[in-house]
C-alpha cells in the first residue's frame, strides 16, 4: 500500500518562508492529486490546497503548493504566528479506493 | 452554509461498540461522499473509510475492515459510523468530512469531531 512521508517538524522566523515536503511511495502516487490541510491544535483540519496546487476561496496566496512526480511541496510565505499548526498532505488512491494522509508536519514560528 | 454536525462525546468499555453520527446541511446530501478520519491523542490523521450517500456503497481501510460499518439515512441527511470490539487504543477523536466525487481527496468541509474514550 502507498505511504505519504512528511518531515515531523519545520520552523522559521516570522515573515520567512517554510516548505513542507510530502513524498509518496507506491507505483501510482504520481497520478493522484494531493491535498493539504492545516490543523490548529484542538480544532478540525481545514483544507488549504486541493488538486496539487489549487486554493479554495478564502485561503491566502501565502499558501502555495506544487507536485512533481511522486513528491509534493507546500510553501508558506510571510510566516505568521497564526500559521503555527500541524500540516497534513493527503490523497485518494483511486485503484484501491482508500484515502491516505501523511504523518503530519508541525510548523513552529520562532 | 455547508455544515457537518457530529454527535457528542462517548465513553465505552473495551469490547463494546460505538455509533457516531454526522448530519449534513447546506448542500445536497447525496452529491458528496463522506469520509471518516480518526485522530488518536497526540497522533496524526488516519483515514478509516468512505461512504457514497447516494448509493450507500462503502470502502474501508483494511485495518478496520472487520470492525467498521458506515451507513446513511437520506431522510435526515445523516451518515453513521459504527466501530465494534473497541480497544483502549481506539480512544481518539473521529471526524467526518465531505468530498466531491470528482476529487475524493478534496475534503473541503469537516465536522467538529467526536471524542470517543475507551476505558475499563
Amino acid at each position: 500500500q502507498s505511504v505519504l512521508t512528511q518531515p515531523p517538524s519545520v520552523s522559521a522566523a516570522p515573515l520567512q518562508t517554510v516548505t513542507i515536503s510530502c513524498s509518496g511511495s507506491g507505483p501510482k502516487i504520481a497520478d493522484y492529486s494531493i491535498s493539504w490541510y492545516q490543523q490548529i491544535p484542538g480544532t478540525a483540519p481545514k483544507l488549504l490546497i486541493y488538486d496539487n496546487n489549487k486554493r479554495p476561496s478564502g485561503i491566502p496566496d501565502r499558501f502555495s503548493a506544487s507536485k512533481s512526480g511522486t513528491s509534493a511541496t507546500l510553501a508558506i510565505t510571510g510566516l505568521q504566528t497564526g500559521d503555527e499548526a500541524d500540516y497534513y498532505c493527503g490523497t485518494w488512491d483511486i485503484s484501491l479506493r482508500v484515502g491516505l494522509f501523511g504523518g503530519g508536519t508541525k510548523v513552529t514560528v520562532l | 452554509q455547508v455544515q457537518l454536525e457530529q454527535s457528542g462525546a462517548e465513553v465505552r468499555k473495551p469490547g463494546a461498540s460505538v455509533k457516531l453520527s454526522c448530519t449534513a446541511s447546506g448542500y445536497t446530501f447525496s452529491a458528496y461522499y463522506i469520509h471518516w478520519v480518526r485522530q488518536a491523542p497526540g497522533h496524526g490523521l488516519e483515514w478509516m473509510g468512505i461512504i457514497n450517500p447516494s448509493r450507500g456503497d462503502t470502502y474501508y481501510t483494511q485495518k478496520f475492515q472487520d470492525r467498521l460499518t458506515m451507513t446513511r439515512d437520506t431522510s435526515t441527511s445523516t451518515v453513521y459510523m459504527e466501530l465494534s470490539n473497541l480497544r483502549s487504543d481506539d480512544t481518539a477523536i473521529f471526524f467526518c468530512a465531505r468530498a466531491t466525487p470528482v476529487d475524493a481527496a478534496r475534503l473541503d468541509s469537516w465536522g467538529q469531531g467526536t471524542l470517543v474514550t475507551v476505558s475499563s
